[in-house]
C-alpha cells in the first residue's frame, strides 16, 4: 500500500531561517509521481512541484529546493531564508502511474510552518 | 490559464439536507478527482471519473454520490447530511492520454457547513 509520512507536526522558525520539511513515501510501484502543496490560512491548496520517479534531480525554484533520494524514499522541500508569507501547512503527495499519467494522490498528514517576525 | 473551478465555494447546509457540489474542470482535461479534507486533516481521495465513467473509489460514504457529465463536468451529491461532513471539498482534474499530461490543479474548494 501506498503511504506518505510527514512527521514533523508543526516547525516554527523566525524569518531568514533556513528550514527543511521532510517527507518519506511508501510504494511499491516503480513508476510513481511525488508532490509537495501548500495550504495557506485562506485553505486553497497550491502545487508547488510534480517529480516523477525516474528524474532524481534535485531543483530550485527561488527560495525553496526539493531533494528527492529514492534510496531512502524521501522527498524533502528547503526553504531558504523563511519569510512570514511561507506561513502555511504544507503536504507532500504520492500518486502512482496510471494510462499514462498520475492517479489520485495520497497525501502525508501536513506540517504547519510558522514563520515569526 | 483557466483553471479548476468550483461552486459554491461556501454551502451552510442543516442535518439530514441534501448538498450538490460543482467541478469544471480545466478545459481539455479527462479526469476529475474529489477529496475531503476535514478540520486539521489531510485531504482524502473520495471518488474520481475518467472519460464519464468512474475510474476510482476511495472512502466514499454511501451517502454520497457523484458523476461526470458530457461536457466533463463534474457534480458531488451529498445526502442526509451529518455533522461530520463539514469539511473543505476540493475537486482536481487532471488529462490522462500520452505523455503529454497537461499540469494538474485543484480547485480553490467547497467549504461545506452543516449546523
Amino acid at each position: 500500500a501506498q503511504k506518505v509520512t510527514q512527521a514533523q507536526t508543526e516547525i516554527s522558525v523566525v524569518e531568514k531561517e533556513d528550514v527543511t520539511l521532510d517527507c518519506v513515501y511508501e510504494t511499491r510501484d516503480t513508476t510513481y509521481y511525488l508532490f509537495w502543496y501548500k495550504q495557506p490560512p485562506s485553505g486553497e491548496l497550491v502545487f508547488l512541484i510534480r517529480r516523477n520517479s525516474f528524474d532524481e534531480q534535485n531543483e530550485i525554484s527561488g527560495r525553496y529546493s526539493w531533494n528527492f533520494q529514492k534510496s531512502t524514499s524521501s522527498f524533502n522541500f528547503t526553504i531558504t531564508a523563511s519569510q512570514v508569507v511561507d506561513s502555511a501547512v504544507y503536504f507532500c503527495a504520492l500518486s502512482d502511474f496510471l494510462r499514462g499519467g498520475y492517479n489520485k494522490l495520497i497525501f502525508g498528514a501536513g506540517t504547519r510552518l510558522a514563520v515569526h517576525p | 490559464a483557466a483553471g479548476v473551478i468550483q461552486s459554491p465555494r461556501h454551502l451552510i447546509k442543516e442535518k439530514r439536507e441534501t448538498a450538490t457540489l460543482k467541478c469544471y474542470p480545466i478545459p481539455r482535461h479527462d479526469t476529475v478527482y474529489w477529496y475531503q479534507q476535514g478540520p486539521g486533516q489531510d485531504p482524502q481521495f473520495l471518488i474520481s471519473f475518467y472519460e464519464k465513467m468512474q475510474s476510482d473509489k476511495g472512502s466514499i460514504p454511501d451517502r454520497f454520490s457523484a458523476q461526470q457529465f458530457s461536457d466533463y463536468h463534474s457534480e458531488l451529491n451529498m445526502s442526509s447530511l451529518e455533522l461530520g461532513d463539514s469539511a473543505l471539498y476540493f475537486c482536481a482534474s487532471s488529462f490522462i492520454g500520452g505523455a503529454d499530461f497537461l499540469s494538474e490543479g485543484f480547485g480553490q474548494g467547497t467549504r461545506l457547513t452543516v449546523v
